[in-house]
């Protein structure tokens, strides 16, 4: 089993739509991480939770500490959020990834 | 604009061939790390580096070697030793003096096998 499951792995949307992904985790972490990987490759930082809540725009990040659980929402979904999300968790110096989920927002 | 900067976008090794792939940042980031990404997987640790002249081995370093010279610079080498090279390679350096703050990423190096 892995130390970072996601869900769904892929994701399908109208524009508009409300969204969320999950994420959970099976260790001690320090950190959460929301990343954002467009179809070239490169990957950008969401987020970086340690407990609580964050939003920037139409984004928003909660996380649980002791369900070992977080989500990804995204409001108002526009076309070009179409893109892989990734949940990382930090120990230490390092990181551990989820798979990603795909997410598709159809206009 | 500071950042990372990996070369080249695309590669192509031959059977038996060593190659190099290059990160570059300008953050002033204490740390850097090299990943790969395979389809359907989450990214996996190769190596990382937290100080100059210094690095430790990640999950998955087998036919894999690197080194730190320069605060600025990690370079990948995938060694003949690595049977299956082919996969995205994503390098990201972060702050260690701050703690919790974001790695940064490059665009990555995409390694295909001719």
């Amino acid at each position: 089993k892995n130390e970072v499951e996601q869900s769904p792995q892929n994701l399908t949307a109208q524009e508009g739509e409300f969204i969320t992904i999950n994420c959970s985790y099976s260790v001690g972490i320090s950190a959460l991480h929301w990343l954002q990987q467009h179809p070239g490759g490169g990957i950008v930082s969401l987020f970086m939770l340690s407990s609580g809540k964050k939003k920037h725009g139409r984004l928003i990040a909660t996380i649980n500490i002791q369900e070992k659980h977080s989500s990804l929402h995204i409001t108002a979904s526009h076309p070009r959020d179409s893109a892989v999300y990734i949940c990382a968790v930090r120990r230490g110096s390092r990181l551990t990834f989820g798979e990603g989920t795909q997410l598709t927002v159809n206009p | 604009d500071g950042g990372i900067t990996q070369s080249p976008k695309y590669l192509f090794r031959k059977e038996g061939q060593n190659v190099t792939l290059s990160c570059e940042q300008n953050l002033n980031h204490d740390a850097m790390y090299w990943y790969r990404q395979d389809p359907g997987q989450g990214l996996r640790l190769i190596y990382y580096s937290q100080i100059v002249n210094d690095f430790q081995k990640g999950d998955i370093a087998e036919g894999y070697s690197v080194s730190r010279e320069k605060k600025e610079s990690f370079p990948l080498t995938v060694t003949s030793a690595q049977k299956n090279p082919t996969a995205f390679y994503l390098c990201a350096s972060t702050l260690l003096r701050q703690p919790n703050q974001p790695q940064h990423f490059g665009d990555g190096t995409r390694l295909s096998i001719l």
